[in-house]
């Protein structure tokens, strides 16, 4: 399984666009790259999933290099309700294996 | 999508004792998975449950420790046995979606908080 590496920890202030960058250097080619978040006493929550370029949703974008090496996750105009652990993960098949992640602190 | 509920959400349970969770999802699934979430901690993977066949446990989890039921596509429960402290945790259930070629998805429970004193 590829393994993932990302910050442990970003702070921000509200209404700033925060990027999350992960690196997977060794993704295969079958491999998706997928994020969740997850809020203090809840199960992580799905937010995007991406295999090359550009995916965007109503909640962030995802970009991806040509290489498929690293990824980043962006946050527009972060809020405070977005404080959270974001989980970058490569998804070639179930289980997902989770890695440390991202503990995002917005700022008022 | 799936939604998921676990019962209990939260228990505190004497050591030596034992706690079985429920997982109940809204639709058919395949394969329903458990890990637990130590404080402060990322997920880790206990197991797979397929319907119909044994559970797959990761290593450090053994079936005596946690024995899993899988009684149908829908329903899951997870054995937390011979309870002592280091179990306390928070023990999330958890189904997937996608197919292969198109990425995968998990949804996941709300989660079950113990505490074994």
């Amino acid at each position: 399984l590829a393994k993932t590496t990302q910050p442990i920890s970003m702070d921000s202030y509200e209404g700033q666009e925060v990027n999350i960058t992960c690196s997977h250097n060794n993704i295969a080619t079958n491999d998706y790259i997928t994020w969740y978040q997850q809020f203090p006493s809840q199960g992580p929550r799905f937010i995007i999933q991406g295999y090359k370029t550009k995916v965007t949703n109503e909640v962030a974008s995802l970009f991806i290099p040509a290489d498929r090496k690293s990824s980043t996750l962006s946050l527009p105009r972060v809020s405070l309700s977005d404080t959270a652990v974001y989980y970058c993960l490569v998804t070639g098949n179930t289980p997902l294996v989770f890695g440390k992640g991202t503990r995002l602190s917005v700022i008022a | 999508s799936a939604v998921i509920s676990q019962k209990p959400s939260r228990d505190i349970c004497q050591r030596g004792t034992s706690l079985t969770i429920q997982c109940q999802v809204d639709s058919q699934v395949t394969m329903m998975f458990w890990y637990r979430q130590q404080p402060g901690q990322s997920l880790t993977l206990i197991a797979t449950a397929n319907q119909g066949s044994e559970a797959t446990y990761e290593s450090g989890f053994v079936i005596d420790k946690f024995p899993i039921s899988r009684p149908n596509l829908t329903f899951s429960t997870l054995t937390v046995s011979n309870m002592s402290p280091e179990d306390s945790s928070i023990y999330l259930c958890s189904v997937e979606s996608g197919a292969p070629g198109w990425g995968y998805e998990q949804y996941f429970g709300p989660g079950t908080r113990l505490t074994v004193t």
